[in-house]
């Protein structure tokens, strides 16, 4: 079981760039995450998504990013025209129907320059 | 609003002694808690999955305990060693809203000194 995969690992971007982060969630897990780790600060939760459905991106910033998971490959974190402020780790995580825990991504390490 | 606290944020200990780390959240309606390390520049290793219908779970050198009524976890390390240096994250499922998002606290930065 390889668990929950993201690519790459580390990304460079220059400012206005468009960013794609990938994440295939672990074997038999329907649901998959996105959180966001600023520098110096904790995890944050971005969206909750299921095969072809969103279903809370509450914590989304409204303009620029967006998510997906379609019913065949991994699931995508877009960002479009990076900014600065958009450096930042992005873990993706999956866990299986019910009460189960979740298992982390090694994460993809965002940069803009 | 549904928030998770650490403390202490950064600990320092020799190797060989016992520590506890703590956890604490707002609102006693939770699934579950979850404990996870984190090495510099890594992801997040689960450590210890707690249940809202359980009081503790070991695993090795490491016990979770979980008290809903009072908001509190805490995180046993027994005969800590160099290796256990790490941030140390709590996490908890809040019932309500989506119901599967994790809140997490800010972290415990442990330094086990040889």
């Amino acid at each position: 079981n390889a668990g929950v995969m993201q690519n790459p690992r580390h990304l460079v971007r220059r400012r206005g760039q468009e960013a794609r982060l990938r994440c295939s969630p672990m074997k038999g897990h329907s649901h998959v995450y996105w959180y966001r780790q600023l520098p110096e600060e904790g995890l944050k939760f971005m969206v909750y998504l299921q095969k072809e459905n969103i279903i809370d991106e509450s914590g989304m910033p409204k303009e620029r990013f967006s998510a997906e998971f379609p019913k065949e490959g991994p699931s995508i974190l877009r960002i479009q025209q990076v900014v600065r402020g958009d450096s930042a780790a992005y873990f993706c995580a999956s866990s299986p129907v019910g009460a189960g825990g979740y298992t982390f991504g090694s994460g993809t390490r965002l940069t803009v320059v | 609003k549904q928030e998770v606290t650490q403390i202490p944020a950064a600990l320092s200990v020799p190797e060989g002694e016992n520590l506890v780390l703590n956890c604490s959240f707002t609102d006693s309606a939770i699934y579950n808690l979850q404990w996870f390390r984190q090495d510099p520049g890594k992801g997040l290793t689960s450590l210890l999955l707690i249940q809202s219908s359980q009081r503790e779970q070991t695993s090795g050198r490491l016990n979770a305990s979980l008290d809903k009524s009072s908001g509190r976890s805490t995180l046993y390390i027994a005969a800590s060693q160099p290796g256990d240096s790490a941030t140390y994250l709590c996490a908890v499922r809040f019932r309500g809203g989506s119901a599967r998002q994790l809140t997490f606290g800010s972290g415990t930065q442990l330094t086990v000194l040889p």
